[in-house]
């Protein structure tokens, strides 16, 4: 079966410093994967997708960047956070279904910038 | 602007009681798709109704769509505390369904 990972759970940064998280997958090949960022009590605003390695597209401008350095393996960076980053980040990979794409969301990670 | 609205933005019903969540959308889909969120957790995928299904059923869900209207609703019947969450419509309007636009949300509370 099919199994999402991120790390870390929660993390707590200062204003101007790196971040990196990490989104794995396992059980599937070849998938199509997600970042998304949530702000509290909002809907989930899409940051970038990949639909394979070295194709990755920005949905929007900002100062995070992702990289797919593996099949399987989406990482989300900055290098020097803001507050307005603060929020709650969340993995997805998809899988289609005849015409649609199902995806499949891993446990997130709370980010706050202080 | 949001691809998907949903309607209400909170409700709080008893338990045992019928729940019904609206979504409405802008533009031509091809399905659209409901997903749940527990407080602090990621995204769980419900139900996916295609653009020439009217009806769906899946266990205590019922979906229906309107494509003629843009809307769809998310009927969560004999409710219990385990469905306070927040629920999302997503449509897949672009990227050939790649990418999916999500709701704002509707925020169920479930009291027992």
């Amino acid at each position: 079966s099919q199994t999402i990972h991120q790390w870390p759970a929660t993390l707590v940064q200062p204003v101007g410093s790196p971040l990196s998280l990490e989104c794995t997958v396992e059980g599937t090949s070849n998938p199509n994967l997600y970042w998304y960022r949530q702000a509290a009590g909002r809907g989930l605003q899409l940051l970038f997708y990949s639909i394979g390695i070295d194709q990755i597209s920005s949905e929007v401008p900002q100062n995070l960047s992702a990289s797919r350095p593996q099949d399987r393996q989406f990482i989300l960076s900055s290098k020097k956070l803001l507050l307005s980053d603060s929020g709650f980040y969340l993995c997805a990979w998809s899988v289609q279904l005849g015409i649609a794409y199902e995806q499949y969301f891993g446990p997130g990670t709370r980010l706050t910038v202080t | 602007s949001q691809q998907g609205e949903e309607d209400p933005q909170a409700l709080s019903i008893q338990e045992g009681e019928n729940a019904t969540m609206n979504c409405s959308y802008k533009t031509s889909i091809n399905n659209l798709q409901w997903y749940r969120q527990n407080s602090g957790r990621g995204l769980v995928h419900l139900i996916l109704i295609r653009s020439n299904e009217r009806e769906k059923h899946s266990g205590r869900l019922r979906v229906t769509l309107d494509t003629s209207k843009k809307s769809s609703s998310l009927l969560i019947t004999a409710s219990r505390a385990a469905d306070t969450a927040s629920y999302f419509c997503a449509t897949d309007v672009l990227a050939g369904g790649v990418k999916l636009v999500f709701g704002a949300g509707t925020i169920l509370r479930v009291k027992s």
